[in-house]
């Protein structure tokens, strides 16, 4: 079946560095994609939903210059958390709509990000 | 705004037993779905039902079963025969107004004891 995956699973990166996380769709298209931000023993908190070809668009209180996100094609989304600081560290899920659903998503098994 | 309250404390539920997990929620659009998913250890989000503001019929999957009140704006979700593996933390969420934007709730954990 369809799949999304996250690359890095998890990454640890020094404190003012900016890191990458990648959400691909393995076998289908995805015109949209969404990122979450989920702390230790916390819900998922949507951060924004990224659009290909398109802008993505923030979630109130979300910072956009310093989670940037590219849709550049209709399989992957990547997010660049930028000048990384402690507070940043936390599971980064995506999802993507499944094909022929109103509603039902496929996530991703989630980037667990420590910054030092 | 949407909102979504799971407040239940954890739980410890013996294996074979059923186990409600209680939500509810706000929204002011008429056309909402509600959603449980379950988060085991490993992280990953496992879906699990759907429930559509205008199904007349409570939705089942299996051993889940949503109790879906929509007076008074809960969708508890029923697991039945509760199984070690059920072992997780388990989210209720909602999308309304046409999209596929997620709100969660604070998510309950289980404890299945054999």
């Amino acid at each position: 079946g369809a799949v999304v995956s996250q690359h890095p699973s998890w990454v640890i990166c020094k404190s003012g560095t900016s890191v990458k996380i990648e959400c691909r769709s393995l076998d289908f298209q995805a015109t949209t994609m969404f990122w979450y931000r989920q702390f230790p023993k916390q819900s998922l908190m949507l951060m924004a939903t990224s659009n290909e070809g398109s802008k993505a668009t923030y979630e109130q209180g979300v910072e956009k210059d310093k989670f940037l996100i590219n849709h550049a094609s209709l399989t992957l989304s990547t997010l660049t958390v930028t000048s990384a600081h402690p507070e940043d560290s936390s599971f980064y899920i995506c999802s993507a709509p499944k094909q022929g659903s109103s509603y039902e998503q496929y996530f991703g098994p989630g980037t667990r990000l420590t910054v030092t | 705004a949407q909102k979504i309250t799971q407040t239940q404390p954890g739980m410890f539920v013996q294996e074979k037993e059923a186990v409600t997990l209680d939500c509810t929620y706000d929204t002011s659009d008429p056309s909402y779905g509600l959603f449980w998913y379950k988060q085991p250890s490993s992280g990953e989000m496992i879906f699990l039902i759907y429930q559509g503001s205008y199904d007349q019929q409570n939705a089942t999957e299996g051993r889940y079963s949503l109790n879906f009140q929509k007076a008074r704006k809960s969708a508890n979700l029923v697991i039945s025969a509760s199984q070690l593996g059920d072992s997780a933390m388990y989210f209720c969420a909602m999308s309304s107004g046409g999209n596929n934007r997620l709100a969660f709730g604070k998510g309950n954990q289980v404890v299945v004891i054999p």
